[in-house]
């Protein structure tokens, strides 16, 4: 079965401070990871998908298959980042995304 | 480029009435895809398109869900009779192909009372 956890439902950092939002899965082959981000008033997007390994608005993620997680990173968060979260997996031969549960990160000033 | 469009973005029914959602794709998407997104939940697939096939519907409740893709391009889903554990919101996605990248629309809030 095809799982995802983001054990942080709410997380809350300074602005300038380093954020970790944490994504951990559940999946038997070689999955590809995702993050999807939701502003506020926004529609569902794509922040960045592991195969690509790029860095998108600060924010970059590695897939580490020991411990199985896609854990979002940035070391100096801005107030604009703001926003919902997910964590979404796909699996071997599947096409449907499978999504956590969400993680809203707060920026304080 | 308007993206996925989704209408009506927000819709009020009572229960027992039924219901319709319509989707617009991204032009030359041929993936179609209907989430469930409860609240404070993540989105969770209902029914998967390849051009006017479902080739997912596993997760669909088909005593009173039911959707289609006519002529591989809108897609209307629908519920009938809608129960008050139905509203949340629900989201249409396309994409390119099965592998490509999932462009989501704005979404339609369904509140059943």
């Amino acid at each position: 079965a095809q799982r995802v956890t983001q054990p942080e439902k709410l997380l809350s950092v300074f602005k300038g401070a380093p954020v970790e939002l944490k994504c951990n899965y559940s999946y038997s082959g070689s999955p590809e990871l995702f993050w999807y981000v939701q502003y506020s008033r926004q529609r569902l997007q794509l922040l960045l998908r592991h195969i690509s390994r790029e860095s998108i608005k600060g924010f970059t993620a590695d897939l580490n298959k020991g411990e199985t997680s896609f854990h979002l990173k940035k070391p100096f968060a801005q107030e604009e980042d703001s926003a919902m979260y997910y964590c979404a997996l796909r699996g071997q031969g599947a096409q449907k995304l499978v999504f956590g549960q969400g993680t809203r990160l707060t920026i304080n000033p | 480029e308007a993206g996925v469009v989704q209408s009506p973005r927000y819709k009020i029914i009572e229960k027992k009435q039924p219901v319709a959602f319509w989707c617009n794709p991204i032009s030359g998407h041929n993936t179609l895809y209907w989430y469930l997104q409860n609240l404070g939940q993540g989105p969770e697939l209902l029914i998967r398109y390849e051009n006017e096939e479902a080739v997912d519907d596993s997760q669909l409740p088909k005593d009173r869900f039911s959707a289609e893709r006519l002529k591989g391009v809108d897609s209307t889903l629908k519920i009938q009779p809608a129960e008050l554990g139905d509203s949340a919101v629900y989201l249409c996605a396309s994409s390119s192909d099965t592998i490509g990248e999932a462009f989501f629309g704005q979404g339609t809030r369904l509140t059943v009372v």
